[in-house]
């Protein structure tokens, strides 16, 4: 299958600072990445769609300008948690598909812990 | 609202059964179902895709089949082995409002017994 790259896989900071991880399609063009959280014993929740080329679209609930998505390019989507507090401590998932009826292949994750 | 249910939450087998995992969605207005299976603390492996128009899909000892109408679809594994042991989740995807969506199911956690 497609490889999605995922980075870092775990990163620690201060509260207050802000975190960007980067979600990568190694050998494929992905239109469309989702991201990801989840918390512990709980199903995956979607935080945001985005479109390469387009502002993400956020579900609702999720901080627009607390967890920035940014998809400049085919291959690369970013999400920033800025000013990171400790509640959100988690683990961050993206995943990238080609088009709407293809398969969505995902990142390793990125164990996020904010001291 | 799209809503992803999986049943049992949790399943502890001997080695060599085979197994059936549940999956049922209440909007059957989907694009695909997928399955993955996801090891502790690890982000997620494709398992199988089944597009909406289409009722199964194998790979190796898996077996996943899909009714759109009905809103299910199950994951069968054939002759399980201790390294099958992980969390398995269904997601279906769907056009909402323009854009798409994937929706989880919270997981079975298999555990196959040597």
């Amino acid at each position: 299958g497609a490889v999605v790259s995922q980075h870092p896989s775990r990163v620690i900071c201060k509260s207050g600072t802000s975190v960007k991880i980067e979600c990568r399609s190694l050998d494929f063009q992905a239109t469309t990445m989702f991201w990801y959280r989840q918390f512990p014993k709980k199903s995956l929740m979607l935080m945001a769609t985005s479109n390469e080329g387009s502002k993400a679209t956020y579900e609702q609930g999720v901080e627009k300008d607390k967890f920035l998505i940014n998809h400049a390019s085919l291959t690369l989507s970013t999400l920033t948690v800025t000013s990171a507090h400790p509640e959100d401590s988690s683990f961050y998932i993206c995943s990238a598909s080609q088009g709407k009826n293809t398969e969505a292949f995902f990142g390793q994750g990125t164990r996020l812990t904010v001291v | 609202k799209q809503e992803v249910t999986q049943i049992p939450a949790a399943l502890s087998v001997p080695e060599g059964e085979n197994l059936v995992l549940n999956c049922s969605f209440t909007d059957s207005a989907i694009y695909n179902l997928q399955w993955f299976r996801q090891d502790p603390g690890k982000g997620l492996t494709s398992l199988l895709l089944i597009q909406s128009s289409q009722r199964e899909q194998t790979s190796g000892r898996l077996n996943a089949s899909l009714d759109k109408s009905s809103g299910r679809s199950t994951l069968y594994i054939a002759a399980s082995q201790p390294g099958d042991s992980a969390t398995y989740l269904c997601a279906v995807r769907r056009d909402s409002g323009g854009y798409q969506k994937v929706t989880f199911g919270i997981g079975t956690k298999l555990q196959v017994i040597p």
